[in-house]
């Protein structure tokens, strides 16, 4: 059974940095991308970001809102992806989701973990 | 980058009537990659359809979606009481920014 938990989570104050863990189980990690999808409270999913896998050249993409404040990476001998996030903004609070595919070579959110919340205050 | 439009913002409906879900893309989403997902209050999303028409694994039938290039719906037949949620539509095919639409709320009547 797939299984993604994320951890990391928490209160932050606005412009320090956080990194977020995404645990998998269950199946080839390192053979999929992995993806990160957040919502604010009462909102909607706002997609953020994916890795691609290393059979796939192992970049990135970004949503212009996070885009050179946040960094996405992976440790496959660990099945965990990360998120980091620097300079944080208010704005980044949200429950944050990493999701995978079931399928390679496509960033779909076939699996998603159950979140965490990252609370951005002073 | 692709915006997705879903309309209605909400849907009010009763047991058992069917459900038509619209999602309108600013730029032809090639490949009809276009993916629906339903959310329940305090889970995470689940997808329901990827490929603008696949059924994900364990999906009942009464899900479908169709469309290409810039329109897609989603259908449900008859709506069952589980199925009052949210639905987002998101392509995954325009880099950067595999945008999500803004939810449909399909509530009961």
């Amino acid at each position: 059974e797939v299984q993604l938990v994320e951890s990391g989570g928490g209160l932050i104050q606005p412009g320090r940095s956080l990194r977020l863990s995404c645990t998998a189980s269950g199946f080839i990690f390192g053979d999929y991308y992995v993806s990160w999808v957040r919502q604010a409270p009462g909102k909607g999913l706002e997609w953020v970001g994916f890795l691609r896998s290393k059979a796939y050249g192992g970049t990135t993409e970004y949503a212009a809102s996070v885009k050179d404040r946040f960094v996405i990476s992976r440790d496959d001998s660990k099945s965990v992806a990360y998120l980091q996030m620097n300079s944080l903004e208010i704005e980044d609070t949200a429950v944050y989701y990493c999701t995978q595919p079931m399928v390679r070579g496509v960033a779909r959110s076939d699996y998603w973990g159950q979140g965490t919340l990252v609370t951005v205050s002073s | 980058e692709i915006v997705l439009t879903q309309s209605p913002g909400t849907l009010s409906l009763s047991p058992g009537e069917r459900a038509t879900l619209s999602c309108r893309a600013s730029q032809s989403v090639s490949s009809s990659f276009l993916a629906w997902y339903q959310q329940k209050p305090g889970q995470a999303p689940r997808l329901l359809i990827y490929d603008a028409s696949s059924r994900a694994t364990g999906i009942p039938d009464r899900f479908s979606g169709s469309g290409s290039g810039t329109d897609f719906t989603l259908t449900i037949s008859r709506l069952e009481p589980e199925d009052f949620a949210v639905y987002y539509c998101q392509q995954y095919t325009s880099s950067p920014g595999y945008s999500f639409g803004q939810g449909t709320k399909l509530e009961i009547k």
